[in-house]
């Protein structure tokens, strides 16, 4: 299954509600994850099987989604939000998205 | 707390072989499948190697089937990457992961691997 995400590069200010895209080439069933990636860093997962918010992480990140479209939602945009944020399906072998880089405006 | 860390990193040239390590501690390591990630330069993730919670079980992409091995060491909280016939395109680096109700849920520091004459 191949992710695509978009947009590539998003530039928000800090308080905006931001939105970030997944598209699989064909169904997750929801076996879909999140992961931010910070400048240097190791990933860090977010949101597992679409929804769920991992241990840790802040309430302002969630997702959503179903069959192939799936989303990230950061609530109220904070400058520790800034990152490379990539897509990952399970459902059938293991695939990357090839990430959304967030910029603060 | 959880930990992984990766050794064993370093330039190599094309067609030789190398050996990546990642020391567990913080939770049963025997109790989890275990992972390696790679990140080329400024690209994105690729998923390398699975393994069982019992070492019997291994999965690779075709990209690196038939030339790199995962292997584990439960008695040591260990986990291993042995690449053979290195090429240019496996320059990156290289995560090791603890791996969770099928997500990667717990990552090392990464250690670097440069394939170059």
């Amino acid at each position: 299954i191949q992710l695509t995400q978009s947009p590539s590069l998003l530039s928000a200010s800090v308080g905006d509600r931001v939105t970030l895209s997944c598209k699989g080439s064909q169904n997750i069933n929801n076996y879909l994850a999140w992961y931010q990636q910070k400048l240097g860093e190791a990933p860090k997962l977010l949101i597992y099987n679409t929804n769920s918010l991992q241990t840790g992480i802040p309430s302002r990140f969630s997702g959503s989604g179903s069959g192939t479209d799936y989303t990230l939602t950061i609530s109220s945009l904070q400058p520790e939000d800034v990152a490379t944020y990539f897509c990952y399906q399970y459902n059938n072998g293991l695939t990357f998205g090839s990430g959304t880089k967030l910029e603060i405006k | 707390e959880v930990q992984l860390v990766e050794s064993g990193g370093g330039l190599v040239q094309p067609g030789r072989s190398l050996k990546l390590s990642c020391a567990a501690s913080g939770f049963t390591f025997s109790n989890y499948y275990m992972a390696w990630v790679r990140q080329a330069p400024k690209k994105g993730l690729e998923w390398v190697a699975t393994i069982s919670t019992s070492g019997s079980r291994t999965y690779y992409p075709d990209s690196v089937k038939g030339r790199f091995t995962i292997s584990r060491d439960n008695a040591k909280s260990s986990l291993y990457l042995q690449m053979n016939s290195l090429k240019s395109e496996d320059t990156a680096t290289y995560y090791c992961a603890r791996r969770a109700v099928g997500v990667m849920d717990a990552w090392g520091q990464g250690a670097s691997v440069t394939v170059s004459s």
